[in-house]
């Protein structure tokens, strides 16, 4: 099983800056299988990048990803209110299809 | 636009059964699979099940494997999840997902809804 470590835990931020989130693989994710979704208290996920570096429809361009083989990272340039949230990685390259524990991006 | 309703959750009892649904609109149905993906209170997200777009491939985590079943009825645009012999661990918020690909499978969800909680607790 390929196991999903993001870090930080939680990051506290003040609107306006940068957050980066990491993303690291326990073993190399094929063809770039990973994505992120982040997630408000009470809502069900919502996708923001496949592909590693895909925006999903809709995501504003603040939100990039990157990454390869078993580094990955999600930046969003300038955080917007509405962007604190949860933030999961999942691979989605080799059975079973597993998600990282989550980063807290919270309000500083 | 596309539109994921579950239902079906609530208290059952370790080893009764539970029939989750999810009511799919917004879009061509019966093109598309879908996936059970599920979140323990307070925790991470668990994918759980997916069938294919005509119902004829079915795969399980390990974790639910042999417990659980996924059907799907192309002429109600309805997807379940049959719980057989619920344990404590299995307690969560199930959320229906739209695999992002027609015809196939991506294991990436790009429409989910709203979720159901399922307790199990005697």
């Amino acid at each position: 099983e390929i196991v999903l470590t993001q870090s930080p835990g939680t990051l506290s931020l003040s609107p306006g800056e940068r957050a980066t989130l990491s993303c690291r693989a326990s073993q190399s994710v094929s063809s770039s299988n990973l994505g992120w979704y982040q997630q408000h208290p009470g809502q069900a996920p919502r996708l923001l990048i496949y592909g590693a570096s895909n925006r999903a429809t809709g995501i504003p361009d603040r939100f990039s990803g990157s990454g390869s083989g078993t580094d990955f990272t999600l930046t969003i340039s300038r955080l917007e209110p509405e962007d604190f949230a949860v933030y999961y990685c999942q691979q989605y390259g080799r059975s079973p299809y597993t998600f990282g524990q989550g980063t807290k991006l919270e309000i500083k | 636009q596309v539109q994921l309703v579950e239902s079906g959750g609530g208290v059952v009892q370790p080893g009764r059964s539970l029939r989750l649904s999810c009511a799919a609109s917004g879009f061509t149905f019966n093109i598309y699979a879908f996936h059970w993906v599920r979140q323990a209170p307070g925790k991470g997200l668990e994918w759980v099940a997916v069938i294919s777009y005509d119902g004829g491939n079915k795969y399980y985590a390990d974790s639910v494997k042999g417990r659980f079943t996924i059907s799907r009825d192309n002429s109600k645009n309805t997807v379940y999840l049959h719980m057989n012999s619920p344990r404590a661990e299995d307690t969560a918020v199930y959320y229906c997902a739209r695999d992002s690909y027609t015809f196939g499978f991506t294991y990436y969800f790009e429409s989910w809804g709203q979720g159901t909680l399922v307790t199990v607790s005697s």
